[in-house]
């Protein structure tokens, strides 16, 4: 069984560039989650979609962030501009929610570098 | 708000033991572990629900106290191959948001 694919693996931008990265998860899950995990932390959610509708975005700075999944399959998270704080690897994951605390299975993110 | 791990880190020879804690503020309906290798995806070891039960994976295993609102995760007779981080991800309700603790890092030496 394929994994959560995502590209590019590494981005490297000037602050203020736009950014997007890609991520289609593993085929049957129905939850799609973003997360962005800083160096020496944990991942922290960004946003959760629910086939194509976003649950919980209450995490994503909506400011220069924007998440999209049109057809409750693949999903896009775009920054526009980036800022240096930005850097970070950027870490989607999808689960097959049945009852709620399932497993979540992750793909192996991007790291994205804004100079 | 983000589960306590502890140790930070650890250095282990192959064949020792090592426990890993992870302490929450929050009542605890789900505890979550993970294991990420250096630049790769953080790769699911096991899930503990409400009850306290313990589980098993190999000779990892863990265990989840509710009412110390705790989780505690073991490794016995260390391989090389349980080098990494470990993440425990805590829930506090029947749903899928987590809270990631800050990570401990095992290293397993010949």
């Amino acid at each position: 069984e394929a994994g959560v694919v995502q590209s590019p693996r590494y981005k490297i931008i000037e602050k203020k560039q736009p950014v997007a990265f890609w991520c289609n998860p593993i085929s049957g899950h129905n939850t799609l989650y973003w997360y962005r995990q800083n160096l020496g932390q944990g991942p922290e959610l960004l946003i959760r979609y629910e086939n194509e509708e976003a649950v919980d975005d209450s995490q994503l700075p909506k400011d220069r962030f924007s998440a999209e999944r049109l057809k409750g399959v693949d999903s896009t998270l775009k920054i526009q501009p980036a800022e240096l704080g930005d850097s970070a690897v950027y870490l989607c994951a999808s689960s097959y929610e049945r009852e709620g605390a399932d497993e979540q299975f992750f793909g192996p993110g991007t790291r994205l570098t804004v100079l | 708000q983000q589960p306590v791990q502890s140790p930070q880190a650890v250095i282990l020879r192959e064949g020792e033991d090592a426990v890993i804690n992870c302490s929450s503020s929050k009542a605890l309906y789900s505890v979550h572990w993970y294991r990420q290798k250096h630049g790769e995806a953080p790769v699911f070891l096991m899930i503990l629900l409400k009850g306290g039960e313990q589980k098993g994976h190999e000779k990892i295993s863990a265990s989840f106290n509710e009412k110390k609102q705790q989780s505690s995760l073991y490794l016995t007779a260390s391989q090389l191959s349980y080098s990494g981080t470990y993440f425990c991800g805590t829930g506090s309700t029947n749903d899928y948001k987590l809270s990631f603790g800050a990570g401990t890092t095992v290293t397993v030496r010949a």
